[in-house]
């Protein structure tokens, strides 16, 4: 089945710093999203983006389904963004179930 | 606009009972998903259904574990014989087609 990969697994930022957030897939896919889960286990849609790139304050995304990527911009760190970040990919052939990465874990320090 | 709505939220199961953890999809949206998600693990598919359909069960457990989505009422994940390897947080997604997941907030089972 497809692979995805997260990196880095673990992240600990200064209150204020940027990121960038990568998500590997392994096969092409038909959709692609960016989760966070936060510490109450709640998970937020971030972005749906099978390709392209888009905005939404300080967080933005870009995927490059050619190149089997996707990166996940967090500019202006604050500590309400603390939590795990999922990049989730629905393969297209094969089933249509969507499967997680492993998350990459973040904590952003005042 | 109401979001994907579960229940229980937290669930207390003995070792040997039955688990049934309920999920309304979002309205307008026809397809459901269940992910299983262990302490400090990322989400696991189990199930996709559609009204009155299993769609893709392959991450379901063979034995105890099965899913319904009927014609009328919500999507139910049932969970007979619990262990306590079944302690979890059960999630619940829905979608309009084959799209972007709106995620409930999950029931966490506990079985002692």
């Amino acid at each position: 089945g497809i692979q995805v990969e997260q990196s880095p697994p673990d992240l600990i930022l200064q209150e204020g710093a940027n990121s960038t957030l990568r998500c590997n897939f392994s096969d092409s896919v038909n959709n692609l999203q960016w989760f966070h889960q936060n510490p109450w286990g709640q998970l937020i849609n971030l972005f749906y983006i099978p390709s392209g790139t888009k905005q939404n304050g300080r967080l933005s995304a870009t995927t490059v389904a050619t190149e089997r990527y996707s990166l996940l911009y967090i500019s202006s760190s604050q500590t309400t963004d603390s939590g795990v970040y999922f990049c989730a990919v629905e393969r297209g052939t094969g089933g249509f179930k969507t499967i997680f990465g492993a998350g990459t874990r973040l904590f952003v320090k005042a | 606009n109401a979001g994907v709505m579960q229940n229980p939220r937290h669930l207390v199961r003995r070792r040997g009972q039955e688990a049934r953890l309920r999920c309304s999809p979002m309205k307008g949206h026809s397809h459901v998903y269940w992910y299983r998600q262990l302490p400090e693990e990322g989400l696991k598919f189990m199930v996709y259904l559609q009204k009155e359909n299993i769609i893709d069960e392959s991450g379901m457990p063979k034995e105890r574990f099965s899913a319904e989505f009927p014609k009328e009422g919500p999507s139910i994940l049932r969970i007979q014989q619990v262990v306590r390897g079944d302690s979890a947080a059960y999630f619940c997604a829905s979608s309009p087609v084959q799209g972007e997941l709106f995620f409930g907030e999950g029931s966490r089972l506990t079985v002692l």
